[in-house]
């Protein structure tokens, strides 16, 4: 069955390392997206991307770098670890138009 | 840009009790996606719909399209427990983004 996974699951780390999240999709889809969940806000957007080579910035990017050199994966980097980027982050895969399919996300701490 | 709003934003009820959660957008909707979040988990997609006016049904869900097409609902009948969870409504209109933007959700907690 196809899939969408991410890793780590969770993740500790130091203000100003360097972070990467991984995603990695076998639905085939073209676009992938980057979302963090934090109490009252919902989910926001980060970053997204129909296809490869090609990469969006969403509502709230600083901070937030991607790449997308094959279908299948995004890798999310942190490029300076802020406090305020401790969160919850969700990887998603769809075609357009149709509905998200989630990754099981990473919980990442910032100290 | 587009804006979704859902409301409320936290919802208590006691089991066996009916639930309804809103969401409005603030432009006309190609279609919209209702995603479900357990606690813990992520979120899971639940049902779209396309056209002016639409209900459907999925058990003790019922879900509807406004005619305008800005605005839509989700009804719970007789909650249970395992419908615990954060619902979340979001809008597609072909835009950027893939053109779907999400609801902050409606918590619903249940009271046994």
């Amino acid at each position: 069955d196809a899939e969408i996974t991410q890793s780590p699951r969770h993740k500790i780390t130091e203000t100003g390392r360097q972070v990467t999240l991984a995603c990695h999709q076998t639905w085939n889809h073209n676009n992938m997206f980057w979302y963090r969940q934090d109490l009252g806000h919902g989910l926001r957007l980060i970053h997204y991307s129909y296809g490869v080579q090609d990469t969006n910035k969403g509502e709230v990017s600083d901070g937030y770098s991607v790449s997308r050199s094959n279908t299948e994966d995004l890798p999310l980097t942190l490029e300076s670890a802020a406090s305020s980027q401790t969160s919850v982050y969700f990887c998603a895969s769809s075609e357009s138009g149709f509905p998200q399919h989630f990754g099981d996300g990473t919980r990442l701490s910032i100290l | 840009g587009q804006q979704v709003m859902q409301i409320p934003q936290y919802q208590h009820v006691q089991e066996g009790e009916d639930f309804t959660t809103y969401c409005n957008s603030s432009t006309t909707l190609s279609n919209i996606q209702w995603y479900k979040q357990r606690p813990g988990g992520h979120p899971v997609f639940l049902i779209q719909l396309v056209k002016s006016g639409e209900v459907k049904k999925q058990k003790r869900l019922t879900f509807q399209f406004g005619e305008a097409k800005k605005n839509s609902s989700l009804h719970i009948t007789a909650t249970q427990t395992t419908d615990v969870g954060t619902y979340f409504c979001a809008g597609y209109s072909g835009g950027g983004a893939d053109g779907l933007t999400f609801g902050k959700g409606t918590h619903l907690i249940i009271q046994p």
